[in-house]
């Protein structure tokens, strides 16, 4: 399998549930991404993982809780969700992450799409 | 404030003509621009960038315009295909970055037969 694979596809959970989203990675990139994208917004970068560091928060509530085991998984651990967390959160990947690294975008997964009822 | 802003939601063309994307920025710092095609239940994918010293980069039936002082690029993709009916989504950063990247809402585009 290539690219980047994102499991479940679809999650419907209580707000008093825990769940978590799986992201793997096959492309020997460096770099892990979080993005949300909620109806009518732009995407949203949640939290980046360099060479399995964190390095990005964008002030995401503590109720998403990402994890980084290496530099091909990423997972995003998900607790006492509200129903406006409701989006399709979407996991990329790049060869490198900081400045200057134009020959390096984004591959994205196909995405969780999540409904917090 | 969002700092990319795609004004068109959508956008519909005939097969065989030209579409044309627009997207405005408010961030006189960034200085490299990308666009995303996404399909339905598929993730973004990427499509083509230019870096602020260009202003036009291409690559084969896609072509991105960059005009600084106005802060506006376009994509202008000719001729038109139906496979091309997707959302179309604009990205920018500051100092190069290819992954610090700051989104527009998106343009969704078909392509008529």
């Amino acid at each position: 399998e290539t690219g980047v694979t994102q499991t479940p596809r679809h999650l419907v959970m209580g707000m008093t549930n825990k769940k978590s989203l799986k992201c793997e990675q096959h492309l020997g990139h460096n770099a892990m991404y979080w993005y949300k994208q909620s109806a009518k917004k732009p995407l949203e970068l949640m939290f980046v993982y360099n060479f399995k560091e964190q390095t990005e928060n964008n002030s995401v509530p503590s109720r998403f809780s990402p994890e980084c085991p290496n530099s091909s998984h990423l997972f995003l651990h998900l607790h006492t969700l509200q129903p406006e967390d409701s989006a399709l959160y979407l996991c990329a990947s790049s060869q490198d992450w900081g400045v200057r690294t134009y020959n390096s975008p984004l591959h994205f997964g196909n995405g969780t799409r999540l409904t917090v009822t | 404030d969002q700092q990319v802003k795609q004004n068109s939601p959508s956008l519909s063309v005939q097969e065989g003509r030209i579409s044309i994307l627009n997207c405005d920025y408010t961030n006189s710092m960034f200085d490299y621009f990308l666009w995303y095609k996404k399909y339905p239940a598929e993730g973004p994918t990427f499509l083509i960038s230019i870096s602020s010293i260009k202003d036009k980069n291409e690559d084969g039936r896609f072509t991105v315009f960059l005009n600084k002082s106005a802060k506006h690029l376009s994509l202008h993709i000719v001729p038109s295909q139906p496979g091309d009916s997707a959302v179309y989504f604009c990205a920018a950063s500051a100092k190069g970055g290819a992954n610090n990247l700051f989104f527009g809402t998106g343009t969704r585009l078909t392509v008529i037969p």
